[in-house]
């Protein structure tokens, strides 16, 4: 299996741009997170879904923020407008079930930096 | 208080030495813990996972819980330089959702 996959990798862009992140994770989990990590806050949970439907988005800073699931197979995190606050790096992972009892796996991360 | 603390270290530990982790959580209800480790630039990878109290071993690992005084730890036995990353702790929370401390820097010096 490829794992779970994040594009792109790095993202540099200017302050009031539109910035989407994509997410596919790996075939057959049904659930899939949405993190930030930064130095000031650590790893921090945004939004989650389960079986394509959010679940818990309460972690989300702002309106700026969105995530869909269309399918079982891709995810999109959109930050419009950005600002250089939200640099950071952003995770998906998916997991077989709910956080409880089942490993999550993570992608590679999308490192954003607004300048 | 925030919801799981670490000593952001780092902790230096020579090379065959114990190293020693640990981790405190606020929510009496918390479940399952877990222990990831995160090498520079990468992303968590999950080492050890605990869901009741005492001791859980895996080959140089243990992790030990104690729900009571809501603390977890890891040891690490025999430590290697490979094994230098920052190790995160987490908790669950309101059944689906993990929490994670800041992380723990360990040194592993040859």
């Amino acid at each position: 299996d490829a794992g779970v996959i994040q594009s792109p990798r790095h993202e540099v862009t200017e302050m009031g741009q539109e910035v989407t992140l994509r997410c596919k994770p790996i075939s057959g989990h049904d659930y899939l997170f949405w993190y930030r990590q930064t130095m000031m806050r650590g790893l921090e949970l945004l939004i989650y879904f389960n079986n394509n439907v959010p679940i818990d988005d309460s972690g989300m800073p702002e309106d700026r923020f969105s995530a869909k699931m269309p399918n079982a197979s891709f995810s999109t995190l959109k930050i419009q407008p950005s600002e250089p606050r939200d640099s950071a790096v952003y995770f998906c992972a998916s997991s077989l079930g709910g956080a409880g009892g089942y490993e999550q796996y993570f992608g590679p991360g999308t490192r954003l930096t607004v300048t | 208080q925030k919801e799981v603390e670490q000593n952001s270290g780092p902790l230096s530990v020579p090379e065959g030495a114990i190293a020693s982790l640990n981790c405190t959580y606020s929510d009496r209800g918390s479940q399952s813990f877990f222990w990831y480790r995160q090498y520079s630039g990468k992303s968590p990878e999950l080492i050890m996972s605990i869901y009741s109290n005492g001791d859980k071993e895996d080959g140089r690992f243990t992790a030990q819980l104690n729900k009571a005084s809501q603390y977890v730890s890891l040891l690490i036995r025999d430590s290697q330089p490979s094994d230098s990353a920052t190790y995160l702790c987490a908790v669950t929370q309101k059944g689906n959702k993990l929490v994670f401390g800041a992380g723990t820097i360990l040194r592993v010096k040859s």
